[in-house]
This record gives structure tokens, C-alpha cells and sequence, in this order.
């Protein structure tokens, strides 16, 4: 495609409930990240995928947060027993995948727990 | 661990002039990267202009350009000839080189170009 896509673009939920978010990345781009952007603050990384496995989870804030990437392009990143602190705006990108690379930006999807 | 910090939450200029946003960060590493994004009210996050810090030269993109200080840790952006579209949040980023590939974000400056 021609860039990053996110889907939902918004997603409200009840506190407690589950939820999925999902991230299509560039065509071919090997790397894939996933950010968290409260309101007034700079994004926070969450974890970094290279290929299938995640080379690096250790931005995940607990066990409520989990990520997969089965075939090494989608990502879901998904939230168990959603809390109201949880509500944040969710950024992907994907960079081609050699060292250091400009990561490339989707819309995010903002998250309201209620 | 690095941190990044933008000391403007705010600035405003007026169309066609110049403004510099400022950026420090701290890291103990000697080399990495850094990076200006660009973020409208559309949320997406657009690269304006990277610097990788082994070289001396300032990069430059077109009316961006940075002032890389690697001695002060300081890394400023300048916007000359000042669009209404230039108009958005500007965050500041840092990637260390060799290691995870993550970026770590300051918390941004809010620019108004004003016609």
C-alpha cells in the first residue's frame, strides 16, 4: 500500500472489556513498532517487531498488553481488561528494516475507555 | 537511559519568517540518531529531517534545517520562510545506533504560523 494504515481510526470500550488494534504496515517493510501517545505527550514506545517475533516488548506497561505479527506483516496489538488510563492514542510504523531506518507513521488509532 | 527534552510546549511565527524550535536530550552513547517529526491534527507523524550524529554537517531539507551541537547535546530545528501549513506539534527524537531500534520521544512543541 502506500503507507501505514491503522484500523479502527477510534475505538470506544467499556472499562474491563477486550480490545484489538490493528496495524497494516508498508509493503515489504520488515520492521514493525507500535507507540503509545497520551494526550500532551510525545509518543512512548511499546514494542518493536522484526519479521514474525518481537525483538523488543520491553516498552509493554504489564501483562494486559500483548502484540503478534504471525506472517511478518500485520500486527494486532490487543488489551485485555481495558483500564481508563488505557485510553491514549495508539501510533504504528514500519521502516523497511535494516538498521536504523526511518520508521514510516500510520494515523493511530485513538482508544476511550470509559 | 536516553531522554529527550523540548523546553517550548508552545511557539508561535508569522508567515514567510524564520523560527528555531529547540531540542536536547541525554544519552551516554556516542553514536545514534535523531530525528524531527512533524505531527497536523491528522495524527500522523511525518519525518522532516534526520541527523545521523558521526557527521559534522547539519542536514538540511529543503526550508529545515537543524543545528546539530553534539558536545552540548543540543539538536534545533529552523524552519525558514514560515507556510500556515507548517502549523503542527513538533517532536524531537532519539535512536541509538546498534541497539533497539526504538525511538524515544520528546514531548513535543505546539508551532502556529500566523497569516
Amino acid at each position: 500500500g502506500a503507507g501505514v494504515s491503522q484500523t479502527p481510526s477510534n475505538k470506544v470500550t467499556e472499562k474491563g472489556k477486550y480490545v484489538e488494534l490493528r496495524c497494516d504496515p508498508i509493503s515489504g517493510h520488515t520492521a514493525l513498532y507500535w507507540y503509545r501517545q497520551s494526550l500532551g505527550q510525545g509518543p512512548e514506545f511499546l514494542i518493536y517487531f522484526q519479521g514474525t517475533g518481537a525483538a523488543d516488548d520491553s516498552g509493554l506497561p504489564n501483562d494486559r498488553f500483548f502484540a503478534v505479527r504471525p506472517e511478518g506483516s500485520v500486527s494486532t496489538l490487543k488489551i485485555q481488561r481495558t483500564e481508563r488510563g488505557d485510553s491514549a492514542v495508539y501510533l504504528c510504523a514500519s521502516s523497511p528494516g535494516t538498521a536504523q531506518e526511518t520508521q514510516y507513521f500510520g494515523p493511530g488509532t485513538r482508544l476511550l475507555v470509559l | 537511559a536516553q531522554t529527550v527534552t523540548q523546553s517550548q510546549p508552545e511557539m508561535s511565527v508569522q508567515e514567510a519568517e524564520t523560527v528555531t524550535l529547540s531540542c536536547t536530550y541525554d544519552t551516554s552513547e556516542n553514536n545514534y540518531y535523531l530525528f524531527w517529526y512533524k505531527q497536523p491534527p491528522s495524527r500522523q507523524m511525518i519525518l522532516v529531517i534526520r541527523q545521523e550524529a558521526y557527521k559534522q554537517q547539519n542536514a538540511t531539507e529543503n526550508r529545515f534545517s537543524v543545528n546539530f551541537q553534539k558536545a552540548a547535546k543540543s539538536f534545533s530545528l529552523k524552519i525558514s520562510d514560515s507556510q500556515l501549513g507548517d502549523t503542527a506539534m513538533y517532536f524531537c527524537a532519539f535512536m541509538t545506533q546498534g541497539g533497539s531500534e526504538k525511538l524515544v520521544f520528546g514531548k513535543g512543541t505546539k508551532l502556529t504560523v500566523n497569516p
